[in-house]
């Protein structure tokens, strides 16, 4: 069953800490994309990949870091650089990078400061 | 610098009405533009994009170039419309820039 994973769905994390969320995908796809969603603000890019062992930063990259040492995982870390993580994080993929068949997302994590 | 703006939050309407979920970008360009729709407990998908020129679950969308629009009509609402809408636009390397969202409910 072909998607995109990610994991956990919940994850809380203590003033300092940094935390990473997994995202896996089994669809052959070239491009990963991470994007964080707030209420009234939307869906805004932090970071972008379109190849293994390349990425580049999106938007709000400050306080985030990922890697792409595979083609079907990308990471992402929130450092504690980040002044404000409590969010709902989603992974995206789509083929070689192009948009115009879309994007398939995941299910999304929920990291809260506590 | 592309830029999304989707005035309304929230939209209400009611059953059987039409919906018109606006969205304005700014692109120096030839857009490339799109809606996803997030429905409750789902995962955020395309729905519809303006260079198929498609009309998907009744919706569709005609790109304005010169009034910088992508707005999102359905003549007749149903309550399974009722969702998050998100209108993007390409930007460079492949990128979707997304709008702020419209939430939409629709009343029986």
């Amino acid at each position: 069953d072909g998607g995109i994973t990610q994991s956990p769905k919940y994850l809380f994390r203590k003033e300092g800490q940094n935390v990473t969320l997994s995202c896996e995908q089994n669809l052959n796809h070239d491009a990963m994309y991470w994007y964080r969603q707030d209420p009234g603000q939307g869906l805004r890019l932090i970071y972008y990949s379109q190849i293994v062992n390349d990425f580049q930063k999106g938007d709000i990259a400050e306080g985030y870091s990922v890697s792409r040492e595979k083609k079907e995982s990308f990471p992402l870390t929130v450092t504690s650089a980040q002044k404000n993580p409590t969010a709902f994080y989603l992974c995206a993929s789509s083929i070689s990078g192009s948009t115009t068949y879309g994007y398939t997302f995941g299910s999304g994590t929920r990291l809260t400061v506590v | 610098a592309q830029r999304v703006t989707q005035p309304e939050k929230l939209l209400s309407v009611f059953k059987g009405a039409p919906v018109e979920l606006k969205c304005n970008y700014s692109y120096s360009g030839s857009p490339e533009l799109f809606w996803y729709v997030q429905y409750s407990r789902q995962r955020l998908q395309l729905l519809l994009r303006h260079i198929s020129r498609e009309s998907i679950k009744g919706f569709t969308a005609d790109l304005n170039k010169g009034e910088t629009s992508f707005h999102l009509k359905k003549p007749f609402a149903q309550e399974e419309d009722s969702a998050m809408y998100y209108c993007a636009i390409e930007t460079s390397g492949s990128r979707l820039t997304f709008g702020e969202g419209t939430q939409l409910t629709v009343n029986p």
